[in-house]
């Protein structure tokens, strides 16, 4: 079935650095849509930003990532982590009427 | 903003016992969602539903039932509560295949 990977649970970074996390999709589908959603502590989660475009990038509060079907991965970047950053991040993958999610990754910025 | 609402939001039942948890949104979403939030295993589909009247079982059903009577609600019910069902819910709503508007959670404790 379909499904997606988030193979860091935890990503610890010190504030200004580079923040990378990782997200690889299986599907039989050829058009999936692709999801960042962001959960702050004691929040709901909210989407980040979303794409559906091979080789396009999309970008939303500093934040940056790119649907590679070739590869089925859609990495969240981000150039400098700021301490709000901090949060539960969750790639997930829609092909109709239901979004699938990855277990979703830490982000963790230190000052 | 799209407003979604759950009830209740803190909930301790006993083994055996009925819970009911209520969702309401007023986007006039087709689609909504029951979700269950977990450690290591990220939001995880129980049911979701395209429209008044209608259900369909998600990727762990067992030990849920779910009502839509209404465009505006839609909720999740546990006939026999049991101590892994545990967890912290979310409804969402939202278009086909799009952007998820997350209610802002009900914590259940089953005792």
């Amino acid at each position: 079935g379909d499904s997606v990977t988030q193979t860091e649970g935890l990503v610890t970074l010190t504030e200004g650095l580079p923040v990378m996390l990782n997200c690889t999709y299986q599907t039989i589908y050829s058009n999936p849509f692709l999801f960042w959603y962001v959960q702050h502590l004691n929040e709901s989660p909210r989407l980040l930003l979303k794409s559906f475009t091979d080789n396009k990038r999309t970008e939303h509060q500093g934040f940056h990532a790119t649907l590679h079907k070739s590869s089925s991965s859609f990495h969240l970047q981000k150039s400098s982590a700021q301490l709000s950053d901090s949060a539960l991040y969750y790639c997930a993958l829609s092909l109709g009427y239901k979004l699938t999610f990855g277990t979703g990754t830490s982000l963790l910025v230190d000052p | 903003e799209a407003a979604v609402t759950q009830s209740p939001r803190n909930k301790v039942a006993v083994t055996g016992g009925k819970v009911t948890l209520s969702c309401n949104q007023t986007n006039n979403h087709n689609n909504m969602y029951w979700y269950r939030q977990d450690t290591g295993h990220g939001l995880r589909l129980i049911h979701y539903s395209y429209g008044a009247g209608s259900t369909e079982k998600g990727d762990i059903p067992d030990g849920y039932k779910a009502s839509r009577p209404s465009q505006e609600n839609f909720s999740l019910i546990l006939e026999l509560a049991t101590p892994s069902q545990t967890s912290v819910y979310f409804c969402a709503s939202g278009p086909r295949g799009n952007t998820l508007y997350f209610g802002e959670g009900s914590r259940l404790i089953v005792v």
